[in-house]
């Protein structure tokens, strides 16, 4: 059981490269969320997912988009990468009022 | 714009003695309230959950519930240097969604 993952654990992106952040959970969750989490700012919602089919904007959703592939997994994608996206994101999910269960995070930096 | 507020710290206590985290949430209807800690450059993992008012005890951690007074506390008797971390406060939105706002977080450190 091995809860929520990520890859890549780290990534270096050149300014206007694209990549996409993968994560799965197996805990049959039905909702899973995307964070970036900055040194004093707490953890910020990119983009969540409630259900597979659908995704929404969070807090902070600008250039990034989304993909529920299946109620697995919750992709996350830059397009085209810029300095101030130089961040540690973390993958969530859960189930209903519950608690969530977090990936381990991918940090990336953007030069 | 919910809101959940947390005193950053960091607070300092020493070994054996009872840490007390506090966190206040502005969204009157919310359900369910959580307890993260967080280690440095590792990923959020639950502490405590609460869904009603009140106390609820697990081991050495006691969270404790006011929903009149919209404050949600965290209570860590005899601290231990391992205790030391990171610990972030969530709150639920109350409805369908459940999508959690979560504070900043409160710094501690427990030095032997």
């Amino acid at each position: 059981n091995a809860g929520v993952t990520q890859t890549p654990k780290f990534q270096v992106l050149k300014t206007g490269q694209s990549m996409t952040l993968q994560c799965a959970q197996d805990m049959n969750h039905n909702s899973m969320y995307w964070y970036r989490q900055d040194p004093g700012m707490g953890l910020r919602l990119i983009y969540y997912s409630a259900s597979e089919g659908t995704t929404d904007k969070g807090e902070v959703p600008n250039g990034y988009n989304v993909s529920r592939l299946n109620k697995r997994e919750f992709s996350l994608r830059l397009e085209s990468a810029a300095p101030s996206q130089t961040s540690v994101y973390f993958c969530a999910s859960s189930e209903g009022r519950f608690e969530q269960f977090f990936g381990p995070g991918t940090r990336l930096t953007v030069l | 714009q919910k809101e959940v507020e947390q005193n950053s710290g960091p607070l300092s206590v020493p070994e054996g003695a009872i840490a007390s985290l506090n966190c206040t949430y502005s969204d009157r209807v919310s359900q369910s309230f959580f307890w993260y800690r967080q280690y440095s450059g590792k990923s959020p993992e639950l502490i405590m959950s609460i869904y009603s008012n009140g106390d609820k005890e697990d081991g050495r951690f006691t969270a404790q519930l006011n929903k009149a007074s919209q404050y949600v506390s965290l209570l860590i008797r005899d601290s231990q240097p391992s205790d030391s971390a990171t610990y972030l406060c969530a709150v639920n939105e109350s409805g369908g969604s459940y999508i959690p706002t979560f504070g900043r977080g409160t710094s501690l450190i427990v030095h032997p």
